[in-house]
């Protein structure tokens, strides 16, 4: 059964830093397209970033420069790294498999939230 | 990276058909047969209904169709059912390699 699990979400001021993962089952992370997708409270649904093949990346205009995302093959888990956060960073944060690597997001996470507050 | 026009809201009765619209640009829906949607419920994770335009996942109700024209994409619900009342999302791959979102449509059922 294919599941992924996000972990690390919580409350962080403006200008820090925060380390979310997401372990996934019943597939290979580093087969697949994985990505990060974030939704503000309230609001619809926002493409962060992707990873895939040797590691190759990409990334939305919002975040680049502050996050970046990797993975660990060995314990089939993706990354977001999160820096400089801004209030407009709150969101609840979703990892999900892209099978093809053209947008079919097939399996997604439950989601982490990240609130960033003074 | 504009997000995709999507309505903000549709609504329609028990049993009848709507039609939800996902416009965007030739460097991203029209560029690309690669349109997928995904209804999504209050405090749920988005769940995949159509992806390439046209096709749905196993276990996909043959009540959603999608289909496209241009830059613009369609999702359409037949025999409208009361579980249908949810958010749903367009999105598409685009020319930078990336993908981006519509801003979502709130469909009710009346």
């Amino acid at each position: 059964e294919v599941q992924l699990v996000e972990t690390g979400g919580g409350l962080i001021q403006p200008g820090g830093s925060l380390s979310l993962s997401c372990a996934a089952s019943g597939f290979t992370v580093s087969s697949n397209y994985m990505n990060w997708v974030r939704q503000a409270p309230g609001k619809g649904l926002e493409w962060v970033s992707v990873i895939y093949g040797g590691a190759s990346t990409y990334y939305a205009d919002s975040v680049k420069g502050r996050f970046t995302i990797s993975r660990d093959d060995s314990q089939n888990t993706l990354y977001l790294q999160m820096n400089s956060l801004r209030a407009e960073d709150t969101a609840v944060y979703y990892c999900a498999r892209d099978y093809g690597g053209v947008g079919q997001l097939d399996y997604w996470g439950q989601g982490t939230l990240v609130t960033v507050s003074s | 990276q504009s997000a995709l026009t999507q309505p903000a809201s549709v609504s329609g009765s028990p049993g009848q058909s709507i039609s939800i619209s996902c416009t965007g640009t030739s460097s991203d829906v029209g560029g690309y047969n690669y349109v997928s949607w995904y209804q999504q419920n209050p405090g749920k994770a988005p769940k995949l209904i159509i992806y390439g335009v046209t096709n749905r996942p196993s276990g996909v109700s043959h009540r959603f169709s999608g289909s496209k024209s241009g830059n613009t994409a369609s999702l359409a619900i037949s025999g409208l059912q009361a579980e249908d009342e949810a958010h749903y999302y367009c999105n598409s791959y685009t020319t930078s390699g990336t993908l981006v979102f519509g801003g979502g449509t709130k469909l009710t059922v009346l």
